[in-house]
């Protein structure tokens, strides 16, 4: 299995900008959670979707932030206008399920590295 | 609400010398994990406890569940330079929809 696909690596865009990153999931994985981390704030849970559903998305920061899962292959993290504070590293991880141990193990991406300029 | 705290936030150590970081719930947990991520990488799943009083090891690992199910830690035996990175304990919340992640302790190892 490829694991969990993450595009775009490195994102540099400039402030009022519209940023969209993707994220494929495991294949045969339910769940399917966006994190975002920084120096500061550590690993923060934005959203999470199970079988294409959001759950909670109570971690979204604000209004400018917003997720789609239109299906069980693939995520959008949206960010519309991104702003210099938004640099951060965003994962996307993916896990069988979310409730029964050993299902709920995450399998991160690569990651998505964006600076706001 | 409910957390997971770990500490300490950093350690250095010198190569060889051991390293323990720990790992608090708020609340009791049915299972908890280990991921540890390299510099400028990103987490990768190590292990995941579940009993009560559980003990598991890899190599020079050792991984512990506290006897409440609140508590656990990681110790490394010896530490090496391959060791270095951020290891994060995370739990699932009360709905058992999500993990918590704690804070991480990022290891630094001097050779």
């Amino acid at each position: 299995d490829a694991g969990v696909i993450q595009s775009p690596r490195h994102e540099v865009t400039e402030m009022g900008q519209e940023v969209t990153l993707r994220c494929k999931p495991i294949s045969g994985h339910n769940s399917l959670f966006w994190y975002r981390q920084t120096m500061m704030r550590g690993l923060e849970l934005l959203i999470y979707f199970n079988n294409n559903v959001p759950i909670d998305d109570s971690g979204m920061p604000e209004d400018r932030f917003s997720a789609k899962m239109p299906n069980a292959s693939f995520s959008t993290l949206k960010i519309q206008p991104s702003e210099p504070r938004d640099s951060a590293v965003y994962f996307c991880a993916s896990s069988r399920d979310f409730a029964e141990s050993p299902k709920n193990i995450q399998y991160f991406g690569a990651g998505t590295r964006l600076s706001v300029l | 609400g409910q957390q997971v705290m770990q500490i300490p936030q950093y350690q250095h150590v010198q190569e060889g010398e051991d390293f323990t970081t720990y790992c608090n719930s708020s609340t009791t947990l049915s299972n908890i994990q280990w991921y540890k991520q390299r510099p400028g990488g990103h987490p990768v799943f190590l292990i995941q406890l579940v009993k009560s009083g559980e003990v598991k090891k890899q190599k020079r690992l050792t991984f512990q569940f506290g006897e409440a199910k609140k508590n656990s830690s990681l110790h490394i035996t010896a530490t090496q330079t391959t060791d270095v990175g951020t290891y994060f304990c995370a739990g699932p919340n009360q709905a058992g929809t999500a993990l918590i992640f704690g804070k991480g302790t990022t290891l630094s190892v001097s050779s």
